[in-house]
C-alpha cells in the first residue's frame, strides 16, 4: 500500500512538555511539509522539505522543530515553548513524475494539551 | 502577502443542483491552483488540480481558472448528499509553498 502515514492520531500533551508527532511516506515523494489547522481555518504552514537534510520555516515555525534523515521520515517537534499547540496537524508529502505540484495529505494527529 | 480568499459559506444546494465555489488569490505569478475536499474530522482529499486558463473537467466536477482575474472556481453538478464536506481552494505560488483558503463549507440537502 503506497501512502502517507501518521502517528499517533490522537495525541494528549501535559504542559511543558515536548511531544514528537510521526509522518512517513513511501510515495518517493522528494519535498514533505507540516501544516497546522485549527476549527474554522485553513491550512498554515509551519515546516517544509525538499531534500533529505534541508527544511525551512513555514510561516508559523515557532515552538516547531523537524528533522529530515532520511527521505520517507520527516518527524515534528512541538516543544513546551509552542504556547497553543492544540490543534490538527497534518502532513503532506510532494513529487514523483507525474503531477510533481500536487500535494497528498496523511490522516492527521489531532493534539491536545491538558 | 499571499493570499487565498474564499467565502466561508455555509453554502446549501438541494440534491442534483449545481454547487459552484469560488477562490480569488492575490499573486499574478502563481501557476499551480488545486481544489481539495475535506470532510469533518479528516484530512483533505484532492478533487482536481488545474494549471492552465479554461476548464478542467473530472466526472461530475469542473475546475475553471482565469489567470487575468486571479480566480478559481470548482463546479459540482448533480449535487449528492456525500459532497456535503468543506472545500479548499489551494495555490502554489514561485517556489515551493502551497497556501490556503479557509474553505468553503458545502451541504447537499436531500
Amino acid at each position: 500500500d503506497g501512502g502517507i502515514t501518521q502517528s499517533p492520531k490522537y495525541l494528549f500533551r501535559k504542559e511543558g512538555q515536548n511531544v514528537t508527532l510521526s509522518c512517513e511516506q513511501n510515495l518517493n515523494h522528494d519535498a514533505m511539509y507540516w501544516y497546522r489547522q485549527d476549527p474554522g481555518q485553513g491550512l498554515r504552514l509551519i515546516y517544509y522539505s525538499q531534500i533529505v537534510n534541508d527544511f525551512q520555516k513555514g510561516d508559523i515555525a515557532e515552538g516547531y522543530s523537524v528533522s529530515r534523515e532520511k527521505k520517507e521520515s520527516f518527524p515534528l517537534t512541538v516543544t513546551s515553548a509552542q504556547k497553543n499547540p492544540t490543534a490538527f496537524y497534518l502532513c503532506a508529502s510532494r513529487g514523483g513524475l507525474v503531477g510533481t505540484d500536487t500535494q497528498y495529505f496523511g490522516p492527521g494527529t489531532r493534539l491536545t494539551v491538558l | 502577502q499571499k493570499e487565498v480568499e474564499q467565502n466561508s459559506g455555509p453554502l446549501s444546494v438541494p440534491e442534483g443542483a449545481i454547487a459552484s465555489l469560488n477562490c480569488t488569490y492575490s499573486d499574478r505569478v502563481s501557476q499551480s491552483f488545486f481544489w481539495y475536499r475535506q470532510y469533518s474530522g479528516k484530512s483533505p482529499e484532492l478533487i482536481m488540480s488545474i494549471y492552465s486558463n479554461g476548464d478542467k473537467e473530472d466526472g461530475r466536477f469542473t475546475a475553471q481558472l482565469n489567470k487575468a482575474s486571479q480566480y478559481v472556481s470548482l463546479l459540482i453538478r448533480d449535487s449528492q448528499p456525500s459532497d456535503s464536506a468543506t472545500y479548499l481552494c489551494a495555490v502554489k505560488y514561485t517556489g515551493n509553498q502551497f497556501y490556503f483558503g479557509t474553505g468553503t463549507s458545502l451541504t447537499v440537502i436531500p
